[in-house]
This record gives structure tokens, C-alpha cells and sequence, in this order.
């Protein structure tokens, strides 16, 4: 089993329309996770930190649910641009301090 | 500009022959890290470094070399290139970890698309 798993989708959606997918991880004692987005054969760049409590910014919205360990990523309002791969990345706090990668969730807005 | 970047972008070079991606920061971060990307699999990382002359394995090391005589400068060797090893490479910096969940923030380099033949 992998680590850090995700849907690799694509996941189709009309423009507009919310969407949201989860990524599930393996190790009980993960303690930071985040949100990346990738384009088009382009480097990933932070999309949002997830918080214990939950967190949004503007239309995105990160959950993370610990008794079930996933965490999950909520898009309102998609627009054309959101199209990307998002890659879910767990942080253990060891000592190396790895950063555990997800393959990612294809998503395609189709106008 | 705040960057990260790595040369050569793109490389197609043949079994056995030595090869040297570099990368430099300009952020005065001092973690940096090698990753490669393939297809269905996620970033794995390859090495990394906490600070000068201070370096470490990732999970997928084999292969690989690097080197940090200096803070913006991370780059990786590849003494005998192998088939197995054409992937996409990232060259990623960050604060230092122990800093706290911010100077968790990867920056990215473009990428170096890599095909040994």
C-alpha cells in the first residue's frame, strides 16, 4: 500500500460547478499536510497548508480528518484555470523531515 | 526574482555517460532537495540537504551524487546514467524544516527532463 494515496482521476467537470477530491495516508503519525497544484509539464507550487480545523481561502477549502486519516480538498466555483494535477504531500516530523508525495488528481474543467 | 533554477532543461544523452544537472537558489534557503517524477508515481526524493557539506539520502539514491560546497548551489551527478534513470528531475529549496510548518513551502526549479538512451 502506498503512502499517501490519491485518485488519479481525470475528474471532468463543467465550469462552475464545485469538485472535490480526497487523499488518504498510511502513517498514523503524520503531522503536516498540504496541497500542491501542477501544470502542464511545469513544477509544483503550493496550493494551501491544511489545518487541524480546517481551512479556506477564497474558493478553495482543505479538510483533514484524522480518525480516518485523509485529507481533502474542496473547489467552488471552478474556473477554466483550475485545471492542473493537485498533489497531496504529508509531513511526518521526523528527524529527515520527508515530505511524502501523492501522485496526484488529474482535474479538467471543460467550459 | 525569487528562483529556483536548473540547467540543463532538457537532456538526452546515452548509457554510461557522466552528467551533471545544476541547480542554484537565490532565496539563501538552506534545505534543498532532488526529486524525480514518474508517471503514476509521485515525487520521490532522491537527496537532500539540511545545510552545507551536509547531505543525505532520499528513498531512491542509487544512481545518484550530489554535492554542497556552497548555500545556493545543489547539483546532481549522475556518474553512470542507466535507462531506468530518464525521468523528470525537480531541484526543490526551503527554510529549514525545523523552523516550522512555513518553512515547509517547496520552491520549485523548472524541471530537467532527463532520457538516457
Amino acid at each position: 500500500r502506498k503512502e499517501v494515496e490519491q485518485d488519479p482521476g481525470p475528474f471532468n467537470v463543467p465550469e462552475g460547478a464545485t469538485v472535490a477530491f480526497n487523499c488518504t495516508y498510511s502513517n498514523s503519525a503524520s503531522q503536516s499536510f498540504f496541497w500542491y497544484r501542477q501544470d502542464c509539464r511545469k513544477e509544483p507550487k503550493l496550493l494551501m497548508s491544511v489545518y487541524s480545523s480546517g481551512n479556506e481561502d477564497g474558493r478553495f477549502t482543505a479538510q483533514l480528518n484524522r480518525a480516518s486519516q485523509y485529507i481533502s480538498l474542496l473547489i467552488r466555483d471552478s474556473k477554466l484555470s483550475d485545471s492542473a494535477t493537485y498533489l497531496c504531500v504529508v509531513n511526518l516530523m521526523d528527524s529527515n523531515y520527508q515530505l511524502i508525495w501523492g501522485a496526484g488528481t488529474k482535474l479538467i474543467i471543460k467550459p | 526574482e525569487a528562483q529556483v533554477t536548473q540547467n540543463p532543461r532538457y537532456l538526452i544523452t546515452v548509457t554510461g555517460k557522466k552528467l551533471t544537472v545544476t541547480c542554484s537558489q537565490n532565496m539563501n534557503h538552506e534545505y534543498m532537495s532532488w526529486y524525480r517524477q514518474d508517471p503514476g508515481l509521485g515525487l520521490r526524493q532522491i537527496y537532500y540537504s539540511m545545510n552545507v557539506e551536509v547531505t543525505d539520502k532520499g528513498d531512491v539514491p542509487e544512481g545518484y551524487k550530489v554535492s554542497r560546497k556552497e548555500k545556493r548551489n545543489f547539483p546532481l551527478i549522475l556518474e553512470s546514467p542507466s535507462p531506468n534513470q530518464t525521468s523528470l528531475y525537480f531541484c526543490a529549496s526551503s527554510s529549514h524544516p525545523s523552523r516550522g510548518r512555513a518553512s515547509y513551502e517547496q520552491y520549485f526549479g523548472p524541471g530537467t527532463r532527463l532520457t538516457v538512451t
